[in-house]
């Protein structure tokens, strides 16, 4: 099984900042493998970004993916307030696993 | 628009049984694969299981084989999934979630229902 660790944990930004939220694999993905999540509180999960850099359906340009084999990168170009949220990366395909997940917090 | 609705969560002595129902529309259900992910309270993302747009395909979690079973009727737009032997640490809101694309299984999941929560207390 894959394992995937985040990091930060938590990142403490302000509106405008440029956010970088880290996805560390056990082993060599392929990037077409590789999913970001934006969860609020109360909300089920969104569909960021897939196959590492492609963004998923309505996604504003400010959120980019990046990285290949162990390490993948999500940048928010300049946090809006709406941004403020839990991410999530993701390795798919016969039995996905999660990350534990980064809270993107206003400072 | 694409909607999935869960339904069927509910308050489960140890040992019990639950179904849960998640009903789709707005796509050719029967074409794309299902799963089904949970979330413990204040806790992270965990997938439990998947299915092929078919039914005859289907994936479990180490921690929930054996005990809980996927399926759907593509004649009725529902997913189902029937959990038996629950747990304690099966406690959490359970999401389905459809595949991105067209007859893959193992793909992102690309539209979330908005939950059910199921707990597992005596």
């Amino acid at each position: 099984e894959i394992v995937l660790t985040q990091s930060p944990g938590t990142l403490s930004l302000s509106p405008g900042e440029r956010a970088t939220l880290s996805c560390r694999a056990s082993q060599s993905v392929s990037s077409s493998y590789l999913a970001w999540y934006q969860q609020k509180p109360g909300q089920a999960p969104r569909l960021l970004i897939y196959g590492a850099s492609s963004r998923a359906t309505g996604i504003p340009d400010r959120f980019s993916g990046s990285g290949s084999g162990t390490d993948f990168t999500l940048t928010i170009s300049r946090l809006e307030p709406e941004d403020f949220a839990v991410y999530y990366c993701q390795h798919y395909g016969s039995s996905p696993t999660f990350g534990q997940g980064t809270r993107l917090e206003i400072k | 628009e694409v909607q999935l609705v869960e339904s069927g969560g509910g308050l489960r002595q140890p040992g019990g049984s639950l179904r849960l129902s998640c009903a789709a529309s707005g796509f050719t259900f029967s074409s794309y694969a299902m799963n089904w992910v949970r979330q413990a309270p204040g806790k992270g993302l965990e997938w439990v299981s998947t299915i092929s747009g078919s039914g005859g395909g289907t994936y479990y979690a180490d921690s929930v084989k054996g005990r809980f079973t996927i399926s759907r009727d593509n004649s009725k737009n529902t997913l189902y999934l029937q959990m038996n032997s629950l747990r304690a640490e099966d406690t959490a809101v359970y999401y389905c979630a459809k595949d991105r694309r067209i007859a893959v299984a193992g793909d992102e999941f690309d539209y979330w229902g908005q939950g059910t929560l199921v707990t597992v207390s005596s």
